[in-house]
C-alpha cells in the first residue's frame, strides 16, 4: 500500500520547545517537500529536497530545519525560533510534475 | 508572493449546477495543475495542463489555459455535495517546487 504518511495527526507543544514532524514515503520518489498552511490560506513552501543528502530553503524557512538522510524520510523540525508555529503542515513527494501529499500534521503551540 | 491567485475565494452552489473557478499567475510556466483539499486533509491532484495545451478534460472536470492572459479555469459540471472542498491551482515554472494559490472554497448544497 504505497503512499505518504505523516505522524502524528495532531501535535501539541509548549512555547520554546523544538518539535519534529515525521514524513515517510514508500513511492520511491526522489523529491520531497514541506508546506505550511494557515487557516483559509494556500500552501507556503518551507523546505524541499530534490535528492538524498540535499535540501533547499523555500519561501518561509526561518525557524525550521530539515534533514534528508534517507530517500524515504524527510523530517521537519520546528524550532523555538519560529515565531508563529501553530499551523497545518503538509508533506509531499514527487517524481515528475505531480505532487502526492500526506494527510498533514496539525501543530498547536501554546 | 503567490504565483497563482484563485477567484472567487468562496463559491456556494446547488447540487447539479456547474462550478467555475479561475486562477491567474504572473510568470511563464511549464504546466499548471489543479488540486483538491477536503477540510483538514492533504491535497489530491486533479489534473495537469501543459503550457502548449488549451483545454483538457477529466470526467466532470474541464480545465482551460490561456497563456497570453496568464490564466486558467477549472469547471466542475453537474456538481455533487461530495465536491465540497477547497480547490487550488499550482504553477510549475521548472525552477523548484510548485507554487500554490490561496484556493477557492466550494460549497455544494444538496
Amino acid at each position: 500500500d504505497g503512499g505518504i504518511t505523516q505522524s502524528p495527526k495532531y501535535l501539541f507543544r509548549k512555547e520554546g520547545q523544538n518539535v519534529t514532524l515525521s514524513c515517510e514515503q514508500n513511492l520511491n520518489h526522489d523529491a520531497m517537500y514541506w508546506y505550511r498552511q494557515d487557516p483559509g490560506q494556500g500552501l507556503r513552501l518551507i523546505y524541499y529536497s530534490q535528492i538524498v543528502n540535499d535540501f533547499q530553503k523555500g519561501d518561509i524557512a526561518e525557524g525550521y530545519s530539515v534533514s534528508r538522510e534517507k530517500k524515504e524520510s524527510f523530517p521537519l523540525t520546528v524550532t523555538s525560533a519560529q515565531k508563529n508555529p501553530t499551523a497545518f503542515y503538509l508533506c509531499a513527494s514527487s517524481i515528475s510534475n505531480e505532487q502526492y501529499f500526506g494527510p498533514g500534521t496539525r501543530l498547536t503551540v501554546t | 508572493s503567490q504565483q497563482g491567485e484563485e477567484d472567487p475565494q468562496a463559491l456556494s452552489i446547488q447540487e447539479g449546477e456547474n462550478a467555475t473557478m479561475n486562477c491567474s499567475y504572473k510568470t511563464s510556466i511549464n504546466n499548471l495543475q489543479w488540486y483538491r483539499q477536503n477540510s483538514g486533509r492533504g491535497l489530491v491532484h486533479l489534473i495537469l495542463i501543459r503550457s502548449n495545451e488549451r483545454e483538457k478534460h477529466s470526467g466532470r472536470l474541464r480545465v482551460t489555459l490561456d497563456t497570453s492572459k496568464k490564466s486558467s479555469s477549472l469547471l466542475i459540471t453537474a456538481s455533487r455535495a461530495a465536491d465540497t472542498a477547497s480547490y487550488f491551482c499550482a504553477t510549475d515554472t521548472g525552477r523548484r517546487a510548485l507554487t500554490f494559490g490561496s484556493g477557492t472554497r466550494l460549497q455544494v448544497q444538496p
